[in-house]
């Protein structure tokens, strides 16, 4: 069964530091998205893609952050500058022209110290 | 300002019993809910979409209902079983576009036997 995957699964970095979390979506999936989790709270919305654009983005999703479909299959997003309070886990989604649901992938721990 | 409620942080219920899950929320009107599930330091997982204009949904052993008038939907699993033990997190699409999912905060049930 296809599934959306991400890499890497943790990620460590200091404070400052640019970081990238990648993804690949449901191949002939044509929406993606990006969401948050902080440790113990609710998942976050941030940002969702379609044709080669972004669609909506939330207030956390600033200039420190940006996305990108480089080629066909991968999806990302970078943080340019991070911060201590960026630590969360990160969820890529994808869905399919013509449904709602979304897939998610199995998520980046990232960890800002 | 916005809410999404979801029933008591954790439930508890015995094998073969129907756990009851509620989710509640102010200044939306959602086009669509979903129901999800997450187990711990995974991503969600879709389960079931409700629309506006729809009472009930069924899928085998889960049946989602939608109030749009008491702002409320309630969750059901029947026979439930100790691996059906995991978050169960709604969400709300306002626009029926599925630009973005807004999350509860989740409830955990454990299924003891």
């Amino acid at each position: 069964e296809p599934e959306v995957t991400q890499t890497p699964s943790h990620q460590v970095t200091q404070m400052g530091q640019e970081v990238i979390l990648r993804c690949v979506p449901i191949s002939n999936h044509l929406y993606f998205y990006w969401y948050r989790q902080i440790l113990g709270q609710k998942v976050e919305f941030l940002v969702s893609f379609y044709n080669n654009e972004i669609s909506e983005k939330s207030e956390i999703f600033d200039d420190q952050f940006s996305v990108e479909r480089p080629d066909g299959s991968n999806f990302t997003l970078k943080i340019r500058s991070t911060k201590l309070e960026d630590s969360a886990m990160y969820f890529c989604a994808s869905r399919d022209r013509g449904y709602n649901e979304q897939f998610f992938g199995p998520g980046t721990r990232l960890t800002v110290l | 300002s916005q809410k999404i409620e979801q029933n008591s942080e954790a439930l508890n219920i015995q094998e073969g019993k129907t756990a009851t899950l509620t989710c509640n929320y102010t200044n939306y009107s959602p086009a669509y809910l979903q129901w999800y599930r997450q187990d711990p330091g995974r991503g969600p997982v879709f389960l079931l979409l409700i629309r506006e204009n729809e009472k009930e949904k069924r899928k085998e052993r889960l049946k989602v209902t939608f109030d749009t008038t008491l702002k409320q939907s309630l969750f059901h699993i029947t026979a439930s079983q100790p691996a059906d033990s995991a978050t169960y997190l709604c969400a709300l699409d306002q626009t029926g576009t599925a630009s973005k999912l807004t999350f509860g905060t989740g409830t955990r049930l454990q299924v003891t036997l």
